[in-house]
């Protein structure tokens, strides 16, 4: 399984766009990213999943380049409700087993 | 639609004491996971099931026991509680085929 790297925290402003890069040197072929967000004492919640290029949701966005070493969970204007810890994970869930690897996650803190 | 759900939301036990955690999902998904959280650590796999009647360890299984008799249901238990249980316990489900893992809100348990 694709071990990940993440900053441990980063802080943004208000209506400022947050990007948070994540490392994956030894993705698979198979190997899907997904991010993950989760707010204190709640589980985590599904962002967005992506293998290639671009994907955009609702949400947020996920840039992930050409060599698939690395992505970026990119949330536009975020707000003081986007305060929280966010997951990279990358592997192949095809599969039932799913040894998932969540790391400890990005902690995002949004000031006012 | 509930989703998944997890009983109890809080407990106290003492040192040897045993307990079980339970999980429903309704959401037909085959797969279903157990979690422990410590603070500012990730999620760490303890068990999982891949359907009805099968059950496979995680990571940390050491002083765990689960079951799977229903579909809807995973049970975790804990025989004899040590202090070092002491954690967030995190229920997830997720369907055949697809990627996104469905969490539980979570049970603290505190271990005296």
């Amino acid at each position: 399984l694709a071990k990940t790297t993440q900053p441990i925290s980063m802080d943004s402003y208000e209506g400022q766009e947050v990007n948070i890069t994540c490392s994956h040197n030894n993705i698979a072929t198979n190997d899907y990213i997904t991010w993950y967000q989760q707010f204190p004492s709640q589980g985590p919640r599904f962002i967005i999943q992506g293998y290639k290029t671009k994907v955009t949701n609702e949400v947020a966005s996920l840039f992930i380049p050409a060599d698939r070493k690395s992505s970026t969970l990119s949330l536009p204007r975020v707000s003081l409700s986007d305060t929280a810890v966010y997951y990279c994970l990358v592997g192949d869930f095809s599969g039932g087993y799913q040894k998932v690897t969540f790391g400890t996650g990005t902690k995002l803190q949004v000031i006012p | 639609n509930a989703g998944v759900t997890q009983t109890p939301k809080f407990r106290v036990l003492k040192t040897g004491q045993s307990m079980t955690l339970l999980c429903a999902q309704d959401m037909n998904h085959e797969y279903m996971y157990w979690y422990r959280q410590d603070p500012g650590m990730g999620l760490r796999l303890i068990h999982y099931s891949v359907g009805e009647g099968t059950t496979a360890k995680g990571e940390v299984p050491d002083g765990y026991n689960v079951s799977r008799l229903k579909k809807q249901n995973f049970l975790l238990g804990l025989e004899s509680a040590a202090p070092s249980q002491t954690s967030v316990y995190f229920c997830a489900s997720r369907n055949r085929g697809e990627e996104t893992q469905y969490f539980g809100p979570g049970t603290r348990l505190l271990v005296l």
